[in-house]
């Protein structure tokens, strides 16, 4: 089955303590994204990449990075988690030009 | 620069009336435009999407969305609400300005509820 997959879906965390949020997608797709959703801001873009090796910053880069060294993981690794953090992430994918995202199930991350 | 206007972040009908989500859209390129809809703790699933073929674009679960560039609208519709159809609707647009050609713009959100 064609599909993104996150882990954790759930976490609570501290401030301070690294963690990653790995993504993992099986159809071979070139481009991967991770956004963060907040109620009432919709979904906004934390980073992206268009291929192996080749990763760039999205709208509310800060505080996130990413690596993307085989073509299907991406992980968000938070270095510093903050309160301001506390969100749902998502991690989609797509092949290239301008086609459909596809979303994974979301991991809601509480920093406190 | 690219960006989607969801007018009305809640919007309650009862079952079986026509279902209205209203979408604007900001574009300088012909737009690529896109509904999306969230269930209660899932992940984001496409409805439909308009690619600049026909302006009338038929998506799963009955819904249907029509493309008017003269009013920069793409409202989502479905004649007759189902229970079923209770869920988060994101309106979405292709961002070409910024070079990365997958990344969506999306609306803030409109949240249906279905009356039984």
């Amino acid at each position: 089955e064609a599909q993104v997959t996150q882990n954790p879906r759930y976490l609570i965390t501290v401030t301070g303590k690294k963690l990653t949020v790995t993504c993992s997608q099986n159809m071979n797709h070139e481009y991967m994204s991770w956004y963060r959703q907040d109620p009432g801001l919709g979904l906004r873009q934390i980073y992206y990449s268009m291929n192996v090796e080749v990763t760039d910053k999205g709208d509310v880069p800060e505080g996130y990075k990413v690596s993307r060294k085989e073509k299907r993981n991406f992980p968000l690794i938070l270095e510093s988690p903050s309160p301001n953090q506390t969100s749902l992430y998502f991690c989609a994918s797509s092949f290239g030009g301008r086609g459909e995202l596809f979303f994974g199930e979301g991991s809601r991350l509480t920093v406190l | 620069a690219q960006s989607v206007t969801q007018l009305g972040s809640h919007v309650s009908v009862s079952e079986g009336a026509l279902v209205l989500l209203r979408c604007n859209y900001s574009s300088s390129v012909p737009p690529y435009l896109f509904w999306y809809v969230q269930y209660p703790n899932q992940g984001l699933q496409l409805l439909l999407k308009y690619t600049s073929a026909a302006t009338l674009v038929k998506g799963i679960n009955g819904f249907e969305a029509e493309f008017k560039k003269s009013e920069t609208s793409f409202h989502l519709t479905k004649p007759s609400a189902h229970m079923s159809d209770a869920a988060e609707y994101f309106c979405a647009v292709s961002d070409l300005d910024g070079g990365a050609t997958n990344k969506l713009i999306f609306g803030t959100g409109t949240l249906l509820a279905v009356q039984p």
